[in-house]
């Protein structure tokens, strides 16, 4: 069965600091991964998505995506007390473009 | 631009009775997919609608029907309710069936007592 793991956290970070939040999967075939961010009781919200191996950057946020290893990464430069929620890391199946979600990681940035 | 609206926020039912919970895509978003959430976990696939036609069916059991109208708006029904069907119920749309991304709704909160 084709799984998404992500560790449930908390993960807690020092303002300013790097986060960083790593999702592994066991599906091979797919390339396209998505991170979404959720605050207690709203609903996901579309931070990147990445369709190729490497990394890719947007303003404070990199996703980072290993094949050879499995695994795709999230980091968060600068973090701020407003980061604070739950991030979800999406893996899309490439036979019928379906969503395999993991079950997030808490992130908490302390001020 | 209109995000993705959901209707009602928020449901109390009670065991046995049906449900329907609605939602409107983005503008020119013709593909819509719903998701059950329990706390704790990732939102659980439901269905995927994408020109009318059912794209995709997650593992739930056949209680659960969708539908999708020419304006490209849905509507989840659920019948017979349990317990276990007390969740955040989330709709999401896409440009097209190949989701690229999705962008969800705000979701409806379900309560069955």
């Amino acid at each position: 069965q084709k799984e998404v793991e992500q560790n449930s956290g908390p993960l807690s970070v020092p303002e300013g600091a790097i986060a960083s939040l790593n999702c592994t999967y066991s599906d091979r075939g797919s390339q396209s991964f998505f991170w979404y961010r959720q605050y207690s009781g709203k609903s996901p919200e579309l931070i990147m998505f990445i369709y190729s191996n490497g990394d890719k950057e947007d303003g404070r946020f990199t996703a980072q995506l290993n094949k050879a290893s499995q695994y795709v990464s999230l980091l968060i430069r600068d973090s701020q007390p407003s980061d604070s929620a739950t991030y979800l890391c999406a893996q899309r199946e490439d036979s019928n473009y379906q969503l395999i979600w993991g079950a997030g990681t808490k992130l908490i940035i302390k001020p | 631009d209109a995000g993705v609206t959901q209707s009602p926020t928020h449901l109390i039912k009670t065991r046995g009775q049906q449900v329907t919970l609605r939602c409107s895509p983005i503008s020119g978003h013709k593909s819509v997919s719903w998701y059950q959430q329990v706390l704790g976990q990732g939102p659980q696939f439901i269905f995927q609608y994408y020109e009318k036609e059912e794209r995709g069916r997650g593992n739930f059991p056949d209680r659960f029907s969708a539908r999708q109208f020419p304006n490209y708006s849905s509507e989840l029904n659920v019948n017979a309710l349990l317990l276990g069907d007390s969740a955040l119920y989330l709709c999401a749309s896409s440009s097209d069936w190949r989701n690229q991304p999705q962008h969800f709704g705000d979701g409806t909160r379900l309560s069955i007592l």
